[in-house]
């Protein structure tokens, strides 16, 4: 299983809109409703932000969305915060139990 | 509120095998609701799933790590444990150990703080 392909870097100023993209096959991102995104911040555990392409854990704003179209899922961060700059990495199941990630992608807030 | 936390050995040598093992409190590991996982996330890279065990015993490994992972579980102690055996420097990694739920098969929503294992001589 190959890993999900990202951009490495995304940006945006404090109030604006970034949308982060995740490609996959039609062996994960295209055959499954299960992408999830997550979030992680320097030297902290990854924290979820949504599973189910689209469904936020409780406690997460509704400023994070998701959503996928055939093979390629996708993260928005709208209302951009000084505190949204981290990683944020996707990740896929893939059958028989199996999820892979993406590479990560480092969202800059300028 | 649910806490993971990986204990053991920091630095390993190549060749030898990782052990390691993650306490669960503030619930119990034999919930049908869950599997309990490994990941594990190179220094300076992105996150690679390892696999995940259920309470029964049963796991499930990446492919590319079948060969060498055993996983398994204690219930009386609410741990689980990975093992990878013939480690190399590829395999230095920080280690989370994690929570998935067993009805939405990629959604990993409590993790440990994770620890870094060095394979080193």
């Amino acid at each position: 299983q190959s890993a999900l392909t990202q951009p490495p870097s995304a940006s945006g100023s404090p109030g604006q809109s970034v949308t982060i993209s995740c490609t996959g096959t039609i062996s994960d991102v295209g055959g499954y409703n299960y992408v999830s995104w997550y979030q992680q911040h320097p030297g902290k555990a990854p924290k979820l932000m949504i599973y189910e392409v689209s469904e936020r854990p409780s406690g997460v704003p509704d400023r994070f969305s998701g959503s996928k179209s055939g093979n390629t899922a996708s993260l928005t961060v709208s209302g951009l915060q000084a505190g949204d700059e981290a990683h944020y990495y996707c990740s896929s199941y893939a059958g028989s139990n199996n999820v892979v990630f993406g590479g990560g992608t480092k969202l800059t807030v300028l | 509120q649910l806490q993971l936390q990986e204990s053991g050995p920091g630095l390993v040598k190549p060749w030898e095998t990782l052990s390691l093992t993650c306490t669960v409190s503030g619930g119990s590991i034999s919930s049908s609701s869950y599997y309990w996982g490994w990941i594990r996330q190179p220094p300076g890279k992105g996150l690679e799933w390892i696999g995940i065990i259920y309470y029964s015993g049963r796991f499930y490994c990446n492919p590319s790590l079948k060969s060498r992972v055993t996983m398994s579980v204690d219930t009386s102690k609410n741990q689980f444990s990975l093992m990878l055996t013939s480690v190399t420097a590829a395999d230095t990694a920080v280690y989370y150990c994690a929570r998935r739920s067993a009805t939405s098969p990629n959604k990993i929503d409590y993790w440990g703080q994770g620890t870094l294992v060095t394979v080193s001589s």
